[in-house]
């Protein structure tokens, strides 16, 4: 299995732009999630979905993130207008179904994507 | 409050030594706690996990659980260079899906 598998692998674009980043999950795996981490706050979840139903957006800053998950192999992180604040290094991980029908123990991040916005 | 505190170190213990890193989490109804490794430049990946208190091993991994304390430690017996890396804790709610990350500790190893 080829992991995770994210979408630039880095980024540098300037204040104002839109930025997307882009994930495939493990086949299989029903539940995706998408972090940011930084050096102040570490990783912090942004929303997550199941079976391509975002479950908890609560995590998303403002009104400029938004994520779409069209389909089981696929999902977008988009940020319109992007602001140097912005910048950070954004992870999708997937995890399989556990028996009691949450996400099982384990998430498998993908590589991230460093996103640097001037 | 944090929902998990880590000291963020680093700390730094000799090669063959017992490495000791701790947690601290504050939402008393969290049931389940995970121990991630993040080298440097990398993604995080899945040490251990743990429900129950008390320890938990994994070859030369052991996680320790104290609900009543909200404290969840990971200890590293005969630590190596390749364990040189940030070590993140993690809790997940009971009846929740996602995970709560502390900061992280680093740790160094010296050889």
């Amino acid at each position: 299995d080829a992991g995770v598998i994210q979408s630039p692998r880095h980024e540098v674009t300037e204040m104002g732009q839109e930025v997307t980043l882009r994930c495939k999950p493990i086949s299989g795996h029903d539940y995706l999630f998408w972090y940011r981490q930084t050096m102040m706050r570490g990783l912090e979840l942004l929303i997550y979905f199941n079976n391509n139903v975002p479950i908890d957006d609560s995590g998303m800053p403002e009104d400029r993130f938004s994520a779409k998950m069209p389909n089981a192999s696929f999902s977008t992180l988009k940020i319109q207008p992007s602001e140097p604040r912005d910048s950070a290094v954004y992870f999708c991980a997937s995890s399989s179904p556990g028996l009691a029908g949450g996400p099982r123990e384990t998430q498998y991040f993908g590589p991230g994507t460093r996103l640097l916005v001037l | 409050q944090k929902e998990v505190e880590q000291n963020s170190g680093p700390l730094s213990v000799p090669e063959g030594a017992i490495a000791s890193l701790n947690c601290t989490y504050s939402d008393r109804g969290s049931q389940s706690f995970f121990w991630y490794r993040q080298y440097s430049g990398k993604s995080p990946e899945l040490i251990m996990f743990i429900y129950s208190n008390g320890d938990k091993e994994d070859g030369r991994f052991t996680a320790q659980l104290n609900k009543a304390s909200q404290y969840v430690s990971l200890l590293i017996r005969d630590s190596q260079p390749s364990d040189s890396a940030t070590y993140l804790c993690a809790v997940m709610r009971s009846g929740a899906n996602n995970l709560f990350f502390g900061t992280g500790t680093r740790l160094t190893v010296i050889p």
